[in-house]
């Protein structure tokens, strides 16, 4: 079965640059979105179709999906931008979703 | 605005059925599907599938092929999710969740999401 990895866990400096990966085979050939979960909430998408923001979404958020691994990338991190963040794929006809990163923003 | 408001928490021994509500508001309802999503305590996401409102069609995990149902209701937009044979394990946070592509080449996202039910299974 098709399965998508992610680091359990990643952390920043406020300001600076995060990245979360999400890898698994010819994942660039699929359109990968992101969704950001904090405790207590429903997830929201930041990030759909590899690189595409929905409006409501800061543009210190942006992704990429490219041969083995799509990134979720957030620029100038801030200390509401700690969460749980999930990638998704299709696989034929099944939606996938990554295990998940704990971004910490420290 | 768009808005997908769940029915409440469920507490079923094991062996029951649960079904949870998603009625929709803000868009119109035939035209987005609609997945129903899971989240165990302190775990991470699971899908369980997908239906059409249209149509009215379904496409499940095969997973939990034979225990999950998904039917709607058009006249009050309202989509539902049966899940039977309750185990421990199926306690979690159950999310639905809209999607405008669904399937089709592979694109489709989830825009919106419902506040969630939580279903606890405990004897």
């Amino acid at each position: 079965s098709y399965e998508l990895t992610q680091p359990p866990s990643a952390s920043v400096s406020p300001g600076q640059t995060a990245s979360i990966t999400c890898s698994a085979d010819k994942l660039g050939e699929k359109f990968a979105s992101w969704y950001q979960q904090k405790p207590g909430q429903s997830p929201v998408l930041v990030v759909y179709q590899n690189n595409m923001r929905p409006s409501a979404i800061p543009e210190r958020f942006s992704g990429s999906n490219s041969g083995n691994i799509a990134t979720l990338t957030i620029s100038g991190t801030q200390a509401k931008d700690e969460a749980d963040y999930y990638c998704q794929a299709w696989d034929s006809t099944t939606v996938i979703f990554g295990g998940g990163t704990r971004l910490t923003v420290l | 605005q768009v808005q997908l408001v769940q029915s409440g928490a469920e507490v079923k021994k094991p062996g029951a059925s649960v079904k949870v509500s998603c009625k929709a508001s803000g868009y119109t309802f035939t035209n987005y599907f609609m997945h129903w999503v899971r989240q165990a305590p302190g775990q991470g996401l699971e899908w369980l599938g997908i239906i059409n409102p249209s149509a009215g069609s379904t496409s499940y995990v095969q997973k939990f092929q034979g225990r999950v149902t998904m039917t709607r209701d058009t006249s009050t937009s309202t989509v539902y999710m049966e899940l039977s044979s309750l185990r421990s394990e199926d306690t979690a946070m159950y999310y639905c969740a809209r999607d405008i592509l669904g399937a089709t080449g592979g694109r489709g996202y989830f825009d919106y999401w419902g506040q969630g039910t939580l279903v606890t299974v405990s004897s």
